[in-house]
C-alpha cells in the first residue's frame, strides 16, 4: 500500500525559502494515472489546497499563491517537492503531501501523508 | 474566502443520523469528496465521487449531490466519528481546487 511522507526544516526565516519534499513508499511515482499534491493547514483553520504535479512535470496552482509555489518531482528518487518562496509568519502550518486521482467529474486525495509543521519565525 | 461553504458544527445523538453539507456553484458540475480529520491526524478520505467509499471506511458513511449542494450522512453515527469533515472539488473555473470550510461534528 501506497505510503507518504514529508521530510524538511520545522523553521523557516520570514523572507526565505520553504522546501519540503515528500517521499512515496509502497509503489512508483511514475505507476498511475495520479497527481500528486501539496495541502496546508494553518493551526486551528481549515485546509487550503497548494498545488498538485503529474509525472510528465505539468502543475497547477493554487492562484493566491501560484507567484510563490514551484512544486517538482523526481521520478528517480520517488519523491516530488514544494519550494514556497518569500514566506511570512502567515505561511506557518502543518504541510500535507497527498496523492490525488482525478477524473473528468471528480477528484479525491488519498492516501495522505502524516503532516509536518512548519513555522516561519526569526 | 472558500467557494465551499460548510456549516461550522454540527451535532448529532448517539446511534441517530447526521447530515453535513456543502454548498458551491462549482458542485453543479463536479462531485466533491469528503474528508475525516480528527485531532493532531491527517485528513482520512470517506467519500469520493458520486457516492463512493475507500476500503475500510464504514457503510454508516454515503453521499450525494443535488444541484449546488453535496452532502455527507452518518447514519447511526458512533463515538469514533466525533470529528472535523471537509468537502473538496474545483473551484469555480475548473482548474484548481478548494476545500470547504469545515463542519465540527458532536457524537453526544
Amino acid at each position: 500500500q501506497v505510503q507518504l511522507q514529508e521530510l524538511g526544516p520545522g523553521l523557516v526565516k520570514p523572507s526565505q525559502t520553504l522546501s519540503l519534499t515528500c517521499t512515496v513508499s509502497g509503489g512508483s511515482i511514475s505507476s498511475g494515472s495520479y497527481y500528486w499534491s501539496w495541502i496546508r493547514q494553518p493551526a486551528g483553520k481549515g485546509l487550503e489546497w497548494i498545488g498538485r504535479i503529474y509525472i510528465s512535470g505539468t502543475t497547477n496552482y493554487n492562484p493566491s499563491l501560484k507567484s510563490r509555489v514551484t512544486i517538482s518531482v523526481d521520478t528517480s528518487k520517488n519523491q516530488f517537492s514544494l519550494k514556497l518562496s518569500s514566506v511570512t509568519a502567515a505561511d506557518t502550518a502543518v504541510f500535507y503531501c497527498a496523492r490525488e486521482a482525478a477524473l473528468s467529474d471528480a477528484n479525491w486525495f488519498d492516501p495522505w501523508g502524516q503532516g509536518t509543521l512548519v513555522t516561519v519565525s526569526s | 474566502s472558500s467557494e465551499l461553504t460548510q456549516d461550522p458544527a454540527v451535532s448529532v445523538a448517539l446511534g441517530q443520523t447526521v447530515r453535513v453539507t456543502c454548498q458551491g456553484d462549482s458542485l453543479r458540475s463536479y462531485y466533491a469528496s469528503w474528508y475525516q480529520q480528527k485531532p493532531g491526524q491527517a485528513p482520512v478520505l470517506v467519500i469520493y465521487g458520486k457516492n463512493n467509499r475507500p476500503s475500510g471506511i464504514p457503510d454508516r458513511f454515503s453521499g450525494s449531490s443535488s444541484g449546488n449542494t453535496t452532502s455527507l450522512t452518518i447514519t447511526g453515527a458512533q463515538a469514533e466519528d466525533e470529528a472535523d469533515y471537509y468537502c473538496n472539488s474545483r473551484d469555480s473555473s475548473g482548474n484548481h481546487y478548494v476545500f470547504g470550510t469545515g463542519t465540527k461534528v458532536t457524537v453526544l
